[in-house]
């Protein structure tokens, strides 16, 4: 049972444009979403977080959008930079869990020059 | 700050015997620690959760006695893989958070292959 979904496996985007990662989710007990970064045999790195309080969180060029009722999350890059390409991964924590999170299946972003 | 770190970064070793990857939180204490493994192209899948000073939490399908967790202090956490196999070849990850905090840090991760 996959209760946190990233549905596209891969993007591509140009230099400067937007990046839109997309994440959905099932269980209406989560009650906090991360982003997280991820290179090649490293660990995740952590990049932004929201509250199901919220429905908007924005720091520098990262902003994450929370849709509450849709389930849905998503993570907007911009302008994008070729550093950015990497897998990033949607996570979400239960309420109840004592901070067990619940990880999507990666997104691979490549922005090219 | 928050800075998670692991060791060794990578290991090779022969079926039959037991490895242990040690994780440390550098720079905070670290009330829970979390443990994950990795298959390439797929998701951090969660082993166990450690909290210090009491028996860790596995997920279901993880073999406790395999592996074996110990989270001695808030700021180290022990992840032992005895009799290791070829298929626990994997790379593993830790990672901690602060009390009241619900960012978890994570490791730079151990590659463990079992030949």
């Amino acid at each position: 049972d996959q209760q946190v979904k990233q549905n596209s496996p891969s993007l591509s985007v140009q230099e400067g444009r937007i990046s839109i990662l997309n994440c959905d989710y099932t269980n209406s007990m989560f009650d906090y979403f991360l982003w997280y970064k991820k290179y090649p045999a490293e660990g995740p790195t952590f990049l932004i977080s929201i509250s199901s309080i919220k429905d908007k969180n924005e720091d520098g060029r990262f902003t994450v959008f929370l849709n509450k009722s849709a389930k849905h999350l998503s993570l907007h890059i911009v302008p994008s930079q070729p550093g950015d390409s990497a897998v990033y991964f949607c996570a979400a924590r239960h309420g109840t869990s004592y901070g067990k999170l619940t990880f999507g299946q990666g997104t691979i972003l490549t922005v090219h020059p | 700050g928050a800075v998670v770190s692991q060791h060794p970064s990578w290991v090779i070793c022969k079926s039959g015997t037991s490895v242990k990857i040690e994780c440390r939180s550098l720079d905070f204490q670290a009330t829970t620690m979390f443990w994950y493994r990795q298959f390439p192209k797929q998701s951090l899948m969660l082993m166990a959760t450690s909290n210090e000073g009491s028996k860790a939490t596995y997920e279901q399908g993880v073999e406790k006695d395999k592996f074996l967790i110990n989270h001695a202090s808030l700021t180290l956490s022990t992840l032992t893989v005895t009799s290791a196999h070829p298929e626990d070849s994997s790379f593993y990850i830790c990672s901690a958070n602060q009390g009241g905090h619900y960012e978890q840090y994570f490791g730079p991760g151990t590659r463990l292959t079992v030949t």
